[in-house]
């Protein structure tokens, strides 16, 4: 049973350029949410969403993030311009349904130089 | 706004010594409450779902209990391997974020 799968787990990118982050949810999961843990600090939710839609994105900043889930293929978050706030762990999570258990990956490592 | 304060920061016990994690929460309505395990490096490890308050669930040294404010985390004879962070989210009937504590960092010495 493969579980959340994200890649790249490390991933340095130099100040200005683009990072894309990929999960793969748990096999028959349709829910996929993001966290970001920045150093030092706990867990903030991000982004919800549902195959081809974004249900809560509440946690994600105005400018420069944006995250999709489309029919077919992994969810991705995409950063543009990183600044060196950026670096952090991201966290791709998913569930089979909103009431059931969330399960998390290993996550990603965003290094911003 | 979801509150939720984990206490203590940081535990240091003697194997075999128990204690218990403290989790208070503050939601408009809670669907349940979550503790994962989290290792350094690692992604957070699904623990235990508690939904109503007088609930009860044990997975081998660990027990997890909830009331209408709070949920404990009771760790019986500690082993070296049960150090890691133990975090805390409570999710609202509203939706399906989890809010996280800061966690309570355990680290059991043999």
């Amino acid at each position: 049973n493969a579980g959340v799968m994200q890649n790249p787990r490390h991933l340095v990118r130099r100040r200005g350029q683009e990072a894309r982050l990929r999960c793969s949810p748990v096999k028959g999961h349709s829910h996929v949410y993001w966290y970001r843990q920045l150093p030092e600090e706990g867990l903030k939710f991000m982004v919800y969403l549902q195959k081809e839609n974004i249900i809560d994105e509440s946690g994600m900043p105005k400018e420069r993030f944006s995250a999709e889930f489309p029919k077919e293929g992994p969810s991705i978050l995409r950063i543009q311009q990183v600044v060196r706030g950026d670096s952090a762990a991201y966290f791709c999570a998913s569930s089979r349904s909103r009431e059931n258990t969330i399960y998390f990956g290993e996550g990603s490592w965003l290094t911003v130089v | 706004e979801d509150q939720v304060t984990q206490s203590p920061e940081a535990l240091r016990l003697q194997e075999g010594e128990s204690s218990s994690l403290n989790c208070s929460y503050t939601v408009s309505g809670l669907r349940g409450l979550f503790w994962y395990r989290q290792d350094p490096g690692k992604g957070p490890e699904f623990l235990f779902t508690l939904y109503s308050a007088g609930e009860e669930k044990e997975k081998e040294r660990l027990k997890a209990t909830l009331t209408k404010k709070e949920s404990f985390l009771h760790i019986t004879a500690p082993k070296p391997e049960d150090s890691a962070t133990y975090l805390c989210a409570p999710q609202e009937t509203s939706g399906s974020r989890l809010t996280f504590g800061e966690g309570t960092q355990l680290t059991v010495n043999p």
